[in-house]
């Protein structure tokens, strides 16, 4: 069966830092990953998006790599800001298809 | 002006009721989508229609019944409430398949 998996279930950082959020898939058919930003009492918000032709697409202060030979994600966040404090889900598709698969969500702390 | 949006934000009710909730978009997207967020904030699809017409139906009870009357809105009919159905509920939508989903900000249903 398909997963989407994170390594840490919480992420601590200092403000200021780089945060780098890690998630694994299963799924080799999987083309097109995202990932997701959620604040307490909110709905998850779109941060970035990449397809498997690419292994890199930067946003503003985001970072996404795709490395599909481990079938490996991950968000990488510059200078991280108390207002980065959330739960990230990474989340795949595949083969076109309107069905999105989240992961578990890793929950990132900012500390002052 | 809210893109996708939901009613309402909370509901607390009885094992065995049937309650609805609503969703608008105003983005204009031809998908929506429910999803289900459990207590460990795992985030599932539970349906998605396409132009109103049902194209993802997971592994739902039947006690769970979407309809589209447009392509603006999707609501979501729940019938004989059980205690498991407590989490949050949100509607997403996407202009077609592997595009953006954008998500409400979430229905917090409460059976007791």
């Amino acid at each position: 069966g398909e997963s989407v998996g994170l390594h840490l279930p919480t992420l601590s950082v200092q403000e200021g830092d780089n945060s780098i959020i890690n998630c694994d898939y299963s799924n080799s058919a999987s083309d097109y990953f995202i990932w997701y930003k959620q604040e307490s009492g909110k709905g998850p918000q779109f941060i970035i998006d990449i397809r498997s032709n690419m292994d890199k697409r930067q946003g503003q202060r985001v970072t996404v790599l795709l490395n599909k030979t481990v079938k490996h994600l991950s968000l990488q966040i510059a200078a991280t800001q108390p207002g980065d404090s959330a739960v990230y889900f990474c989340a795949e598709n595949k083969g076109g298809g309107n069905k999105l698969t989240f992961g578990t969500g890793t929950q990132l702390k900012v500390e002052l | 002006d809210t893109a996708v949006s939901q009613t309402p934000k909370y509901l607390v009710t009885q094992m065995g009721n049937d309650k609805s909730i609503k969703c608008e978009q105003n983005l204009g997207h031809d998908t929506m989508y429910w999803y289900k967020q459990d207590s460990k904030k795992f985030l599932k699809i539970m349906f998605s229609y396409n132009n109103k017409e049902l194209i993802i139906n997971e592994t739902v009870p039947n006690r769970f019944s979407p309809k589209s009357p447009d392509k603006a809105h999707l609501n979501l009919h729940i019938n004989s409430l059980e205690l498991g159905d407590s989490a949050v509920y949100f509607c997403a939508s996407s202009q077609g398949p592997q595009e953006t989903q954008y998500f409400g900000p979430g229905t917090r249903l409460l059976v007791l």
